[in-house]
């Protein structure tokens, strides 16, 4: 059974880079046909998709967030990580790591989730 | 604000059936598959309906989906307490190679 399990501090500063790091085990996140993804929940809000990368190191971005994003893939790993420069409190949110499959056009697999909050 | 428009908030009593509506634009559901989320408090979203109608294995097929257009819909029949949870609709859009959007979210109340 596949999982995903978030990792990383749940405290930043502001105008910090967030840093997160999702660990895929159960399979491989080289597996072609799916993209492995960020999103975002406010607390109290809704779903924000974040961005996702290929195994290849291929990405695609919110572009709402596209200048302070950055998404990565360690094969060697089976990790995907999420860097989020310049942070302020509206980016405190729980954040999901999550596996798309380009098929189905769905994201079927996601994280259980970590509380990143943004505060001094 | 949400780029797929949801109802904020739905209800129903045991036994009933209620519906839940998405809508969007040409570039995504108008041209892509429409998929459903649950969200029960403080867990991860677990998918409930994918290419529009299809449900993954383990989920009753008490829910179901549909879409028409630029317009999608999950039904819920046979109302339990425990449907009572957060429900999101979402699809990719066209308008930037792999980028997905979500709807608001409805929280579905058994009353």
């Amino acid at each position: 059974q596949l999982q995903l399990q978030e990792s990383g501090p749940g405290l930043v500063k502001p105008s910090e880079t967030l840093s997160l790091t999702c660990t895929v085990s159960g399979g491989s996140i080289s597996s072609s046909g799916y993209n492995w993804g960020w999103i975002r929940q406010p607390p109290g809000k809704g779903l924000e998709w974040i961005g996702s990368v290929y195994y290849t190191g291929s990405t695609n971005y919110n572009p709402s967030l596209k200048s302070r994003v950055t998404i990565s893939v360690d094969t060697s790993k089976n990790q995907l990580s999420l860097k989020l420069s310049s942070v302020t409190a509206a980016d405190t949110a729980v954040y999901f790591c999550a596996r798309l499959s380009e098929i189905l056009r769905v994201t079927d697999y996601w994280g259980q989730g970590t509380l990143v909050t943004v505060s001094a | 604000q949400s780029v797929l428009t949801q109802p904020p908030s739905a209800s129903g009593t045991p036994g009933q059936r209620v519906t839940i509506s998405c809508s969007g634009s040409s570039s995504n559901i108008g041209s892509n598959t429409v998929n459903w989320y649950q969200q029960l408090p403080g867990t991860a979203p677990k998918l409930l309906i994918y290419s529009n109608n299809q449900r993954p294995s383990g989920v009753p097929d008490r829910f179901s989906g549909s879409k028409s257009g630029t317009s999608a819909s999950l039904a819920i029949s046979g109302l339990q307490s425990e449907d009572e949870a957060d429900y999101y609709c979402a699809a990719w859009d066209n308008s930037l190679n792999v980028y997905v959007v979500f709807g608001g979210g409805t929280k579905l109340t058994v009353l």
